[in-house]
């Protein structure tokens, strides 16, 4: 495997349903990041984790808890969605400091909250 | 605040340029970056430039930067079907990773 993965690539969960996303990247980067991709909407940043640590959470709602275990992985616990949630998550990974610091994205987990 | 616009459409024929614009109104940004994403897809790095250079070249594209209009442009000279895709541009502001993207330019390349 090489560059950003994210499984699933589909998924549909009803409302009252938990699961999670997972991404994992193999780049060698020390920072992971969620974004939301709705339509007509800018790309959102959900999360960011660098060198392991969250350092920002733009006040995204309860019902979305990230988990980045170590440098390479990171998970997207949902739970008790609502349909609003529906969108195309996006996990991005880069080096944490230095330079561009150019953001490398896998191809999306595309979540349908009925 | 941090915004960054561009246009949502543009329509061109094959074997024409495109250019992609994109304003920016962050005048600490960094770096502005533009991305690629086809349907079904993660979004594709495609270039990146610094703030200080007003114009870098790789391959067919082209990236101009404006920093006193605080305006960026992405031209993709000899554009093909398969350039047919959503473009976005980013900004990096300040010193973290921090990207805010644009609402993407949808591009059509007729054959």
């Amino acid at each position: 495997e090489t560059g950003v993965t994210q499984t699933p690539r589909h998924l549909v969960m009803g409302m009252t349903n938990k699961k999670s996303l997972k991404c994992e990247q193999h780049l060698g980067h020390n920072a992971m990041y969620w974004y939301k991709q709705s339509a007509k909407k800018p790309l959102e940043l959900m999360f960011v984790y660098s060198l392991e640590e969250r350092v920002e959470n733009n006040s995204v709602p309860s019902r979305f808890s990230p988990e980045c275990p170590n440098s390479s992985h990171l998970f997207l616990h949902l739970h008790t969605l609502q349909p609003e949630d529906s969108a195309l998550y996006l996990c991005a990974s880069s080096r944490a400091s230095g330079g561009a610091n150019e953001q490398f994205f896998g191809p999306g987990t595309r979540l349908t909250v009925l | 605040g941090e915004d960054v616009e561009q246009s949502l459409f543009l329509s061109v024929r094959e074997g024409d340029s495109s250019v992609i614009n994109c304003t920016y109104t962050d005048s600490s940004s960094t770096y502005l970056y533009w991305y690629k994403q086809e349907p079904g897809a993660g979004l594709q790095l495609l270039t990146y430039i610094f703030s200080n250079m007003d114009m870098k070249q790789d391959q067919r594209l082209t990236v101009l930067l404006n920093k006193k209009d605080k305006h960026l442009s992405l031209r993709i000279a000899d554009t093909q079907t398969g350039d047919s895709a959503i473009y976005f541009c980013a900004e990096k502001t300040g010193a973290t990773n921090k990207l805010i993207f644009g609402t993407g330019t949808l591009l059509a390349v007729q054959p």
